[in-house]
């Protein structure tokens, strides 16, 4: 059993489209997160939600809008998709905000052309 | 959160100890020390954190200094699933709570290659 699972794991598109990326953790946690992965390899935090509730939100561009429908899901969507969003995007989740470990997916490889 | 500074690389033999070193002389008292993993193409893997006692689990080993400014991650046994980029974070504790404390602030890490 998947504790974090994302979907697609692999995205293709064109520039100017708009896509979203699904996380459902069956962990039971309360918090989640998206991380980005750029070309360098360098991992940052881009949300973090506490039962539902946007806590973190790390300037990120307005074409990104995550979405918790409930505290096991949290979904990505991106707007407009530029070249420079092509990354590796992780989905996380933890127990608390300030929970011991994560647990992060297999991630999202998004690839804008 | 306090940064940290870790070697780029290091290369370790199958079946040896694989010490990592992690440098964080900035670290604050309420501060952990947190060891994260990536193998390739994978996710972040949780290994181990520590306040400033040693700390040891399943996977790993964690070593931390009295004056708690390095630490020194030890996997007792390498094996060639372990090459990895290894993370050391520094990060508030745990129970704290508050806006900040989910986040993992990812450095470069150490490039593990365990080798036959």
């Amino acid at each position: 059993d998947t504790a974090v699972s994302q979907t697609p794991k692999y995205l293709v598109t064109q520039m100017g489209n708009d896509k979203s990326i699904k996380c459902e953790q069956n962990l039971g946690h309360d918090t989640m997160y998206w991380y980005k992965q750029d070309s360098k390899k360098f991992l940052k935090i881009m949300f973090s939600y506490n039962n539902k509730e946007l806590i973190i939100n790390e300037t990120v561009p307005n074409r990104f809008s995550p979405k918790s429908p409930d505290k096991a899901h949290l979904n990505l969507h991106i707007n407009s998709l530029e070249l420079g969003d092509s990354a590796v995007y992780f989905c996380a989740s933890s127990q608390g905000q300030g929970g011991r470990e994560a647990f992060f997916g297999q991630g999202t490889r998004l690839t804008v052309v | 959160d306090a940064k940290t500074t870790q070697p780029p690389s290091m290369d370790c033999a199958e079946g040896r100890a694989a010490n990592l070193p992690c440098n964080h002389s900035t670290i604050s008292g309420n501060e952990y020390v947190y060891w994260y993993r990536q193998i390739h193409s994978q996710g972040p893997q949780y290994i181990i954190h520590g306040l400033k006692n040693n700390e040891t689990n399943e996977m790993a080993s964690l070593i931390i200094t009295e004056d708690r400014k390095s630490s020194t991650l030890i996997l007792p046994h390498a094996t060639l699933r372990d090459t990895a980029v290894y993370y050391c974070i520094v990060r508030s504790s745990p129970n704290a709570g508050g806006t900040s404390y989910g986040k993992l602030t990812f450095g470069q890490g150490t490039i593990l290659t365990v080798h036959p």
